[in-house]
């Protein structure tokens, strides 16, 4: 069974830019997160669908947006990018996230760089 | 209020030694789930090893156990006979329910490890 897979896998940008960052999930599975990783901040959440509706979210500005469609691949998009933005974004992947048990299987990142 | 504490920013252990990896968490839910991945220099994080919040045994994947002791709200990871292929970093990460009724993952800030030859 394939895995997490997320396109780009690195991207660099200038400020005030756009960007979309796509994930595909593990075949079957309905839920997709996005978190962002950086070296100060550690591992933030950003948001989850499932289902193609945005069923959590994390403490975010609007300029980060996702969705998802219905074969579950998910696209995150972050306008007008801030050097701030600068970070490993992640995507996972789990079945269905309504049980404690659920693990999340991650892609391999999407490294962005804003300059 | 910080929900998932590792309190080693950096271990270091030698080749074939075992090495514990510490985790707290704070949460006042009764269901829960604590998870523990390893991200290597590559970046993708891996899952290694799940314990439930009413699972009586301590998991084990492996060379991977995790020791949970629920009334000090602590779930360790111990990793036997290191290999130099366990350098990483370790997140512990606790899956609790959010307000919108369904659960969200929280992690820590991560352990780095370091297997010496």
């Amino acid at each position: 069974k394939a895995g997490v897979t997320q396109t780009p896998r690195y991207l660099i940008k200038t400020r005030g830019q756009q960007v979309t960052l796509s994930c595909s999930p593990i075949s079957g599975h309905r839920s997709v997160s996005w978190y962002q990783q950086t070296p100060g901040q550690g591992l933030q959440f950003l948001f989850e669908y499932f289902s193609e509706t945005q069923r959590n979210k994390g403490n975010f500005p609007g300029r980060f947006s996702g969705r998802q469609f219905s074969n579950s691949r998910s696209e995150m998009n972050v306008s007008t990018l801030e050097l701030g933005d600068s970070a490993l974004y992640l995507c996972a992947s789990s079945l269905d996230g309504l049980a404690p048990s659920g693990e999340q299987y991650f892609g391999p990142g999407t490294r962005l760089t804003v300059t | 209020a910080q929900k998932i504490t590792q309190t080693q920013p950096g271990m270091f252990v030698q080749e074939k030694e075992a090495v514990t990896l510490d985790c707290t968490y704070d949460t006042s839910d009764q269901s829960y789930g604590l998870f523990w991945y390893k991200q290597p220099s590559s970046g993708e994080m891996i899952f290694l090893i799940y314990q439930g919040s009413y699972d009586e045994q301590n998991a084990t994947e492996g060379r991977y156990s995790l020791n949970f002791q629920k009334a000090r709200k602590s779930a360790n990871l111990v990793i036997s006979a290191s290999q130099l292929g366990d350098s990483a970093m370790y997140f512990c990460a606790m899956r609790e329910l959010h307000t919108s009724g369904t659960y969200k993952y929280i992690f820590g800030t991560g352990t780095r490890l370091k297997v010496l030859a």
